[in-house]
């Protein structure tokens, strides 16, 4: 069963528009999320984190929401570029700090 | 600096075969990760270890599949006999830690595997 969600395989966004993915998960222990930036043929990059006692935090044109109570976080990325086209993992970490991934969302940014 | 450093980057072979995936990791983490890709599963976690030491590896598939870290600069995966459903990206990934982990890995460019 997974523990770390996102619905969306895919999502296209026109550039100079925000995106919006998101990640559920259901894990309550949990207390670090972060997401992931992939190229093809490259290895995941860390883009952002966030702990569990913040609600939102900002790096440049990305920004992460978590809602504990809903067991949700969204990245927001304000303005799309096409550059961003790549695919997204969120991830989840706990007490024993192997990170869960889920299966990732893939962005397009058209011109 | 050298990132994580993952050989070969493609392994072509036949089923029944020996399959044997390096990694070198960032000098000084001491957590090392081993992860799949695939579509239908996105990312799992195989294994890690911590100072050398597995310290989880219920994610690795069967018996088929083994993991070595003999030093802090070389780990293994195995694959003995490899199957098709064994064909994936393997990502080798390598983490700096001061107590607790908390989360930030250092993924490899990773081995595509195609097992015909």
């Amino acid at each position: 069963d997974q523990q770390v969600k996102q619905n969306s395989p895919s999502l296209s966004v026109q550039e100079g528009r925000i995106s919006i993915l998101n990640c559920d998960y259901t894990n309550s222990m949990f207390d670090y999320f972060l997401w992931y930036k992939k190229y093809p043929a490259e290895g995941p990059t860390f883009l952002i984190s966030i702990s569990s006692i913040k609600d939102k935090n900002e790096d440049g044109r990305f920004t992460v929401f978590l809602n504990k109570s809903a067991k949700h976080l969204s990245l927001h990325i304000v303005p799309s570029q096409p550059g961003d086209s790549a695919v997204y993992f969120c991830a989840a970490s706990g007490s024993q700090g192997n990170l869960i991934f889920g299966k990732g969302t893939k962005l397009s940014v058209k011109p | 600096d050298a990132g994580v450093i993952q050989s070969p980057r493609h392994e072509v072979t036949e089923m029944g075969q020996e399959v044997t995936l390096r990694c070198k990791p960032i000098s000084g983490h001491d957590y090392l990760f081993w992860y799949r890709q695939t579509m239908m599963r996105g990312l799992e976690l195989l294994i890690y270890f911590n100072n050398n030491v597995p310290i989880d590896d219920s994610g690795m598939p069967e018996d088929r599949f083994s993991a070595k870290m003999p030093n802090a600069s070389f780990s293994t995966l195995k694959i003995q006999p490899s199957e098709p459903r064994d064909s994936a990206v393997y990502f080798c990934a390598s983490s700096p830690t001061s107590g607790r982990v908390t989360g930030e890995l250092f993924f490899g460019e990773g081995s595509r595997l195609t097992v015909l």
